[in-house]
């Protein structure tokens, strides 16, 4: 089976512009979470999509959005980006409320 | 609000050797479900073990244990016989049944040979 895959791995962006990360879960998981990853805050969880909903969202600012496909797949969109966006974001899939969560190997953003 | 700490910034074991990492969550709920995931340079996380608050038996996975104490709210993670394969960040993560998942900040894992 084929694991949890980010694209790209890597992105450069400069500040004001807008960006979209794409996620694709392992085939059969329905929930996509994403993930904020810096040295400064740590791990921190944005939003879960399940079939297509979202079912929770984290504590960032509306300039982060993200949507989930028919077939499971997750973008993740965030908007007038600033320095501070600076992470590598983590996306995850799983197959239900409390299972595991499985992840792909990141997307590193860079804003400059 | 759930929150999950982790005391210990980094540590350090000898190849062979048994370390045991902290972790301590806070919670008022009495169903949720714990992790440790580990992070190597990859960037890649990693599911080591899990464990079910319901369950009182702790999870073992080959090397890697856990002392899951829910009255206390700790959940430490020992692993036996360390190989150097086995250093990385490790994160201790709390998920309830609302699939809200927190990470502690991790554990900066040497093995020296």
């Amino acid at each position: 089976k084929a694991g949890v895959t980010q694209t790209p791995r890597y992105l450069i962006k400069t500040r004001g512009q807008q960006v979209t990360l794409s996620c694709s879960p392992i085939s059969g998981h329905r929930s996509v979470s994403w993930y904020q990853q810096t040295p400064g805050q740590g791990l921190q969880f944005l939003f879960e999509y399940f079939s297509e909903t979202q079912r929770n969202k984290g504590n960032f600012p509306g300039r982060f959005s993200g949507r989930q496909f028919s077939n499971s797949r997750s973008e993740m969109n965030v908007s007038t980006l600033e320095l501070g966006d600076s992470a590598l974001y983590l996306c995850a899939s799983g197959q239900g409320k409390t299972t595991e969560a499985f992840f792909g190997q990141g997307t590193r953003l860079t804003v400059v | 609000a759930q929150t999950v700490t982790q005391s210990q910034p980094e540590m350090s074991v000898q190849e062979a050797e048994t370390v045991t990492l902290s972790c301590t969550y806070d919670t008022s709920e009495s169903d949720y479900y714990l992790f440790w995931y580990k992070q190597p340079p990859s960037r890649q996380m990693i599911l080591v073990i899990r464990q079910e608050a319901y369950k009182q038996q702790n999870a073992t996975e080959n090397r890697f244990s856990v002392n899951f104490q829910k009255a206390a709210k700790s959940f430490s993670l020992k692993i036996s016989d360390s190989q150097l394969g086995d250093a990385a960040m490790y994160f201790c993560a709390y998920r309830n049944n609302n699939n809200d998942m927190r990470f502690g900040a991790g554990t900066r894992l040497t093995v020296k040979p």
